[in-house]
């Protein structure tokens, strides 16, 4: 089993471009989510998604869409990005209370 | 408001020392626990978690944690320190019909040999 995997590792994009981040899992868990990681502020929620076809908005979800096509993928797009979204981003899913998280993607927008 | 308070951004320690890494939580009922570990360059593993129960918790690598109620505290300890703990730590915690996580800062350990 693969777990949860992120596409790509590492990205560097200009200032209006945009990308899509993808995530993956094959551990048949109904819940999955997008966090983002930057240094001396921990992970904070951008969005989350509670089963296919659903998703809400996390703490921090300006600059970024999403998208539950199936249970088993969830992307992360950014339509134009900007400098302040510069960070790593970090996919999870949910078993009953515990989350699994990918291996990351480290974005830079110059 | 929910928070996650890790007071200690940076601890060093020597190789087989023993560690306690500070975790308090602000949370309106008795919320769901977790340490998780990642080493540079890598994803968060799960150090260990608590639900319910025995308020002392066992996790991997030799972990354990204590949750105080009345301190709303879960801090994180180790007998003995190895230098491959070397890495940063996160508390958190789980809330909500999401179940999303609130994260502390982190504490980065650093283990001197």
């Amino acid at each position: 089993n693969a777990g949860v995997t992120q596409t790509p590792k590492f990205q560097v994009l200009k200032t209006g471009q945009s990308m899509t981040l993808q995530c993956a899992q094959d551990m048949n868990h109904n819940s999955m989510y997008w966090y983002r990681q930057d240094p001396g502020m921990g992970l904070r929620l951008i969005y989350y998604s509670a089963s296919e076809g659903t998703t809400d908005k996390g703490e921090v979800p300006n600059g970024y869409n999403v998208s539950r096509l199936n249970k088993r993928e969830f992307s992360l797009r950014l339509e134009s990005a900007a400098p302040s979204q510069t960070s790593v981003y970090f996919c999870a899913t949910l078993d009953s209370y515990e989350q699994y998280f990918g291996p990351g993607t480290r974005l830079t927008v110059t | 408001a929910q928070s996650v308070t890790q007071p200690d951004i940076h601890i060093t320690v020597s190789e087989g020392a023993s560690l306690e890494l500070r975790c308090n939580y602000s949370y309106g009922a008795t919320p769901y626990l977790f340490w998780y570990v990642q080493s540079p360059g890598q994803g968060l593993q799960l150090l260990l978690k608590y639900f319910s129960g025995d308020t002392l918790v066992q996790g991997i690598k030799g972990f354990e944690a204590e949750f105080k109620r009345s301190q709303s505290s879960f801090n994180l300890r180790k007998p003995s320190v190895h230098w491959s703990d070397a890495a940063e730590y996160f508390c958190a915690f789980s809330s909500g019909s999401a179940r999303q996580l609130t994260f502390g800062s982190g504490t980065q350990l650093t283990v001197l040999p």
